[in-house]
């Protein structure tokens, strides 16, 4: 069935490295793939999203990279900083289907 | 605020009541989402309005669950006989269709607890 895997569940970076998370889906005909920031009371926000005709998208310090092939998607922070901690997820969903199939998600914490 | 609402924020209930929660969408946004999400995971699709036609609908919805949006605009979603494995957070969404986006928008959510 539909599945998306998401790791590592947490981590920890010093502010200003970078951090990395990745999700693996399985449907093959997914072609949207948002991440979101979820912040401790309120809901999910997007932050970055790629479709399946593109390789790799950035905006400032966010960028995603997608691997069509291999069924993966990433996203990259660079020069994090305090408020950048929270929950990220992915998500996944395919052509012909508004239903969204999301990761497990992240906990980031960014150590100052 | 101009954001998608929801109503209640917090709801208590014994087990077996009916319990009935309110989405507010953004104005003009023509997609709605619901969703469950419990501690630790990530949001459960349950079901999506496209104005007021419900679409899509997760087989993981019961027909103790029912959702409506009767004339595009808010949503409401009921829970009936509820069971203590019904107590997490309940979130909207909404969306405005084009023809590449569909950047979803979140509300605060309805955090549902069944004693």
């Amino acid at each position: 069935g539909e599945n998306v895997e998401q790791h590592p569940s947490t981590l920890s970076v010093q502010e200003g490295d970078s951090a990395v998370i990745k999700c693996t889906y399985s449907d093959s005909a997914s072609n949207y793939f948002p991440w979101y920031k979820q912040e401790l009371g309120k809901g999910p926000q997007l932050i970055i999203d790629i479709r399946s005709n593109v390789g790799e998208k950035k905006d400032q310090r966010i960028a995603v990279t997608l691997n069509k092939t291999a069924k993966h998607f990433s996203l990259h922070i660079t020069e994090t900083q305090p408020e950048d901690s929270a929950v990220y997820f992915c998500a996944a969903r395919k052509v012909g289907t508004y239903k969204y199939i999301f990761g497990t998600g992240t906990r980031l914490k960014v150590l100052a | 605020d101009t954001g998608v609402s929801q109503d209640p924020r917090h709801k208590i209930t014994k087990r077996g009541q009916n319990v009935t929660f309110r989405c507010d969408p953004i104005s003009e946004h023509n997609r709605l989402y619901w969703y469950r999400q419990t501690l630790g995971q990530g949001p459960e699709f349950l079901t999506y309005f496209q104005n007021e036609a419900q679409l899509e609908k997760s087989r993981l919805l019961s027909d103790r669950f029912s959702a409506e949006r009767p004339k595009g605009s808010f949503s409401t979603l009921e829970i009936q006989r509820t069971e203590q494995g019904d107590s997490a957070m309940y979130l909207c969404a909404s969306s405005l269709m084009g023809l590449d986006t569909d950047t979803q928008y979140f509300g605060p959510g309805t955090r549902l607890t069944v004693l």
